[in-house]
């Protein structure tokens, strides 16, 4: 099976901009969530999307938001962009039932100038 | 709150060393505990997870962990060390009622020496 890919991998942004990531989960699943690393918060859960549905939220601000697709992509989009969001954005994918396991993509890296 | 302690954010060890990496866990229900981990500009890659089964927890690349409950650690081990493991590792732990967002340590970068 193909592994979670995601689009784009590398990204520069100025202040103030949006911008949208893409996450392509592997063939069968229906979970995605989305976390943040950064070298000073480490890693961060941002949100995560089940046949189309929000089903958990972490703390970060309304600037930060996704979606979920029928063939279960996802993207996220963050608006307003500020310094603070430069990191390294990670999608995991998982069946989002009992496996309890999720698998990673190699992550977007978005650099805010 | 689930959270997760990761004691010591570099570790080094001769390659044939025993590896040891240590993860220390709080929760209020019994966990779903990961070890990850990461590459250089690479995702996340699992290496084992306990989800209340055996205790002794074996996973890819020679690594295993053993669940604690007294001590409230789930600790990562390999008995020798390879030039390939040097990577970060994660520990993270979720909670039965959300068990897709995970709560990560702050990492331990395992560098191996020849």
């Amino acid at each position: 099976k193909a592994g979670v890919t995601q689009t784009p991998r590398y990204l520069i942004k100025t202040r103030g901009q949006q911008v949208t990531l893409s996450c392509s989960p592997i063939s069968g699943h229906r979970s995605v969530s989305w976390y943040q690393q950064t070298p000073g918060q480490g890693l961060q859960f941002l949100f995560e999307y089940f046949s189309e549905t929000q089903r958990n939220k972490g703390n970060f601000p309304g600037r930060f938001s996704g979606r979920q697709f029928s063939n279960s992509r996802s993207e996220m989009n963050v608006s307003t962009l500020e310094l603070g969001d430069s990191a390294l954005y990670l999608c995991a994918s998982s069946s989002g039932t009992v496996t309890y396991e999720q698998y990673f993509g190699p992550g977007t890296r978005l650099t805010v100038t | 709150a689930q959270s997760v302690t990761q004691l010591g954010s570099h570790v080094s060890v001769s390659e044939g060393a025993l590896v040891l990496l240590r993860c220390n866990y709080s929760s209020s229900v019994p966990p779903y505990l990961f070890w990850y981990v990461q590459y250089p500009n690479q995702g996340l890659q699992l290496l084992l997870k306990y989800t209340s089964a055996a205790t002794l927890v074996k996973g890819i690349n020679g690594f295993e962990a053993e669940f604690k409950k007294s001590e409230t650690s789930f600790h990562l081990t390999k008995p020798s060390a390879h030039m390939s493991d040097a990577a970060e590792y994660f520990c993270a732990v979720s909670d039965q009622a959300n068990t897709d967002k995970l709560i990560f340590g702050t990492g331990t970068r395992l560098q191996v020496f020849p």
